[in-house]
C-alpha cells in the first residue's frame, strides 16, 4: 500500500465552484499534515498545515480524521490563479523528511 | 528571514558525464536538508537527507552521492549519469526540530 495517496486528478472546475480533494495516509503513527501548492514547473510551497481540530485560512479548509487515516483540503469560491497541483504531505516525526502524495491537479476556468 | 538557493535552475547533460547540483541555506543554523527528485509523471522522491555537517542518509540505492562540506551547504552528485537520472530536483531545509519543509526554486537536469 502506497504511504500517501490522493484523489487522482485534473479536476476541471468553473471559477466559482467548491471542489474537495482527499488523501490518505497508511502510517497510523503519523504526527504531522500539511498541504503544498505546486504551481507547473516550479518547488511545491506550503498552502496550510493540517491540524487535528480542522483549519481554516481564507477559503480554504483542511480536515484531518486520525480514526479513518484520512485528510481533507476545501477550496471554496474558486478562482483562476488557484489552478495548481496539491500535494499531501505527512511526517512521522519532527525534523524527519516528509512524505509527499503524487498530487492532484487542479485547473480553474473561466 | 530564512532563504535556500540551489543551482544551476536548468542543464542538459550527456550519459556518463558528472553532475553537481549545490544548495545553500541562509537565515538559520543547524538545519535540516534534503534533497528530492520529481520525475515526470511522479511524485516527489526523497533522495537524500542530512542532519548535519557530514552526516547523510540514503533513502534511494542510486548512482548519486551528497555531500554536506557546511553546516548550510548541500551538494548533489554523481560521477556518470543515466538517462534515468533525469529530473527536477529540489533541495530543502526545515528546522532541526520543526516539520514544515521550504523547497529551494529546483534544477531541471535532462540526460541526452
Amino acid at each position: 500500500r502506497k504511504e500517501v495517496e490522493q484523489d487522482p486528478g485534473p479536476f476541471n472546475v468553473p471559477e466559482g465552484a467548491t471542489v474537495a480533494f482527499n488523501c490518505t495516509y497508511s502510517n497510523s503513527a503519523s504526527q504531522s499534515f500539511f498541504w503544498y501548492r505546486q504551481d507547473c514547473r516550479k518547488e511545491p510551497k506550503l498552502l496550510m498545515s493540517v491540524y487535528s481540530s480542522g483549519n481554516e485560512d481564507g477559503r480554504f479548509t483542511a480536515q484531518l480524521n486520525r480514526a479513518s487515516q484520512y485528510i481533507s483540503l476545501l477550496i471554496r469560491d474558486s478562482k483562476l490563479s488557484d489552478s495548481a497541483t496539491y500535494l499531501c504531505v505527512v511526517n512521522y516525526q519532527a525534523g524527519t523528511a516528509l512524505i509527499f502524495g503524487k498530487g492532484t491537479t487542479l485547473s480553474v476556468s473561466s | 528571514s530564512q532563504t535556500i538557493h540551489q543551482w544551476p535552475a536548468t542543464l542538459v547533460q550527456p550519459v556518463g558525464s558528472p553532475l553537481s547540483l549545490e544548495c545553500t541555506v541562509e537565515g538559520t543554523s543547524n538545519p535540516n536538508l534534503y534533497w528530492y527528485r520529481q520525475a515526470a509523471g511522479r511524485g516527489l522522491q526523497l533522495l537524500f537527507y542530512s542532519v548535519g555537517i557530514g552526516q547523510i542518509s540514503s533513502e534511494v540505492p542510486q548512482n548519486l552521492s551528497a555531500s554536506r562540506p557546511q553546516d548550510r551547504q548541500f551538494i548533489l552528485s554523481s560521477k556518470k549519469l543515466l538517462l534515468s537520472d533525469s529530473g527536477f530536483y529540489l533541495c530543502a531545509w526545515s528546522s532541526d526540530r520543526g516539520n514544515t519543509i521550504y523547497f529551494g526554486e529546483g534544477s531541471w537536469l535532462t540526460v541526452v
